[in-house]
């Protein structure tokens, strides 16, 4: 059974840093395409990043160009999404899915972890 | 403002058929496969729809997607009280940087 468990949100100052993992099992880690989806309270879906299965960054979006860094760790079948320079309009549960590249949809989602960006 | 145009709301009595439009570009819908999602109120969407029309295992056949041109459609028939969600259209888009775009969503009420 395909699960992934996002951990590490919080509340944290403008201009601060928090790290969101994400943890996977039931499927080859490395083959997939993997993404950090993000969803701002009452509001819609935005694809923040997607991790190629090759290892490559596929896409990071440009509201989090610079301050948002993804990266993923095989051994531990976690993903990662370092995000610093904080600012209120990042407040949002962030979740893990599966997928997200051309031709691949988010076919399996965590259950998400709330970011709170406030003073 | 969502790349993709979903109406805000759409309704339904129990046992109807209802529709959700999702009105794109040719940098995105117009040449790429088109998925929906349900997002039911406090959990993490689900995928209903991919590749214009096909539907993930365990997915009813009461859900459907179709594709024309640079709008993609999703049709619920003999709606549930259970469908009441939220529903995105998603796909990928070329142009600028690239990625995965949403529409707004479209909120179901089932009367």
């Amino acid at each position: 059974e395909v699960q992934l468990l996002e951990s590490g949100g919080g509340l944290v100052q403008p201009g601060g840093s928090l790290r969101l993992s994400c943890a996977a099992s039931g499927f080859t880690f490395s083959s997939f395409a993997m993404s950090w989806v993000r969803q701002s309270p009452g509001k819609g879906l935005e694809c923040v990043s997607t991790f190629s299965g090759s290892g490559s960054t596929t896409y990071l979006a440009d509201s989090v160009k610079g301050r948002f860094t993804f990266s993923r760790d095989i051994s531990r079948n976690t993903l990662f999404l370092q995000m610093t320079s904080l600012r209120a309009e990042d407040t949002a549960v962030y979740y893990c899915a599966r997928g997200g590249t051309v031709v691949v949809p988010f076919d399996y989602w965590g259950q998400g972890t709330l970011v709170t960006v406030s003073s | 403002q969502s790349v993709l145009t979903q109406p805000p709301s759409v309704s339904a009595a129990p046992g109807q058929k209802v529709t959700i439009s999702c009105s794109g570009s040719s940098s995105n819908i117009g040449n790429n496969y088109v998925c929906w999602y349900q997002q039911v109120p406090g959990t993490a969407p689900k995928l209903l729809i991919y590749d214009n029309n096909k539907r993930p295992s365990g997915i009813p056949d009461r859900f459907s997607g179709s594709k024309s041109g640079t709008s993609a459609t999703l049709g619920i028939t003999g709606v549930q009280t259970g469908d009441e969600a939220d529903y995105y259209c998603g796909t990928w888009d070329y142009s600028l940087s690239g990625g995965v775009v949403f529409g707004g969503g479209t909120k179901l009420t089932v009367l």
